[in-house]
């Protein structure tokens, strides 16, 4: 079974900080995702990356950057937290992009609160 | 028009109902497609892929419409533990890296 794992569950943080939030899959997969979800709103994609070292931004990458410096390890970072970054975020992986029935394989996600 | 659009729901069953999604698609070049369900604050988890065929797990079963752009899912026997929002996912070219989530129809299924 795939396993993609978030650090933290949830976490509490204040306007301004710096937060990193890790994801690592143990799949070998190449491609690696981040998404916010938000009510109302579904599932946004903030960054992906298809291969170590290379990143692309998403649909709302405003605010956001990431690190892909292992293929397993996939780290986005909020260079300075804002209460609009409130949400829900969520890494997942998939296989090849070559592959047609490589689906997306979702971490349980990280409950994030900028106070 | 959206990239994916699904059923606007919510969908209140009884158990043992049968109950069908239906989701849309715009993209025509699209060959990858995904149903997940998604718990109330969880993360959404894979129930099936999409086979052109048409796919059965269960009492799950996936119908893919190419000439129409729509899939389906259907739900027979519903059970309490079927209380979901269920997703479309759709994954045009190039495949495994871009995926289209549909908004999300919510099912009920009361006792």
């Amino acid at each position: 079974d795939v396993k993609v794992t978030q650090s933290s569950r949830y976490l509490v943080k204040r306007t301004g900080e710096k937060v990193f939030l890790e994801c690592v899959q143990d799949m070998d997969h190449e491609n690696m995702f981040w998404y916010r979800q938000d009510p109302g709103l579904g599932l946004r994609l903030i960054y992906f990356s298809y291969d170590v070292k290379m990143k692309e931004k998403g649909d709302i990458p405003e605010g956001y950057s990431v690190s892909r410096e292992k293929k397993e390890r996939f780290s986005l970072i909020l260079e300075s937290a804002s209460t609009n970054q409130t949400s829900m975020y969520l890494c997942a992986s998939s296989h090849s992009r070559t592959g047609i029935y490589s689906p997306l394989h979702f971490g349980n996600g990280t409950r994030l609160t900028v106070t | 028009r959206k990239e994916v659009e699904q059923d606007p729901g919510p969908f209140n069953v009884p158990e043992g109902a049968t109950v069908a999604f239906n989701c849309t698609y715009s993209n025509s070049a699209s060959q990858s497609f995904f149903w997940y369900r998604q718990d109330c604050r969880k993360e959404p988890k894979l129930l099936m892929s999409v086979y052109s065929s048409g796919n059965e797990d269960g009492r799950f079963t996936a119908q893919l419409n190419r000439a129409s752009q729509y899939i389906s899912l259907l739900i027979r026997d519903s059970k309490l533990s079927d209380s979901a929002t269920y997703l479309c996912v759709v994954n045009p070219p190039p495949y495994g890296q871009n995926f289209v989530f549909g908004p999300g129809t919510r099912l009920s299924v009361l006792p």
